[in-house]
């Protein structure tokens, strides 16, 4: 069964401050993994896609890494601001279910001060 | 161009009343998703529409709900009678195609409280 876990739960960064968020699973048969912000209040945004066959995606300062036989992915934020404050998730597609369901992390709670 | 809506934002029922939850998915998204959020624990997947028809309702909790998504449109969760533990938020999300583009955009979400 997948499971996907994120860590750290919150982070406390000063702004400029470039950061790494962490995202492990457990099964390596995935079909893609997503990162997605969530603010207050708010749905969810998907950040970047990550198809399995691919190592990385980048979006601004946003890049997403995957190492599939490890089970891990990694988002790095570079130059942090105060507006990228917010919960970020992880989630996977894996082969155990169909394409559509998504399994996600916890999520990590990060805060920028200014 | 209009995302994925859900009403109503919040809801406030007794254990036992019905509840009724809507989805809007973006225009022309034919795959449909209903999630879950229950306090402290992570996102989990309810169901998946492709058009009006059920892919995957291996997520659903119980019997104590129905979804339905008529002429392939939006989207209905139903949940009848409600107990304490469905309280959350309920997310709705829709994606173009389930496999080259399956970004799936998410909806605000409804909170469902039952007292």
């Amino acid at each position: 069964k997948q499971e996907v876990t994120q860590i750290p739960a919150a982070l406390s960064v000063p702004e400029g401050e470039n950061l790494v968020l962490n995202c492990s699973f457990t099964d390596s048969a995935i079909y893609n993994l997503q990162w997605f912000r969530q603010d207050p209040g708010k749905g969810l945004t998907s950040l970047l896609l990550i198809q399995s066959s691919q190592r990385e995606q980048t979006s601004g300062r946003l890049n997403a890494s995957l190492d599939k036989s490890s089970g891990r992915s990694t988002l790095y934020i570079a130059a942090s601001q105060p507006g990228d404050s917010a919960t970020y998730l992880c989630a996977v597609s894996s082969y155990g279910g169909s394409q559509g369901n998504l399994i996600f992390g916890k999520g990590t709670k990060l805060s920028v001060k200014p | 161009e209009a995302g994925v809506t859900q009403f109503p934002s919040h809801s406030v029922i007794e254990k036992g009343q019905t509840v009724t939850l809507r989805c809007d998915p973006i225009s022309g998204h034919d795959n449909l998703y209903w999630y879950r959020r229950v306090m402290g624990k992570e996102i989990k997947f309810l169901l998946h529409f492709v058009k009006e028809s059920k892919q995957d309702e291996s997520g659903m909790p119980n019997n104590r709900f129905l979804a339905e998504r008529t002429g392939g449109t939006y989207s209905t969760l139903k949940v009848q009678p409600a107990e304490l533990e469905d309280s959350g938020v309920y997310f709705c999300a829709s994606s173009q195609d389930v496999r080259d583009n399956m970004i799936q955009y998410f909806g605000a979400g409804t909170r469902l409280s039952v007292l």
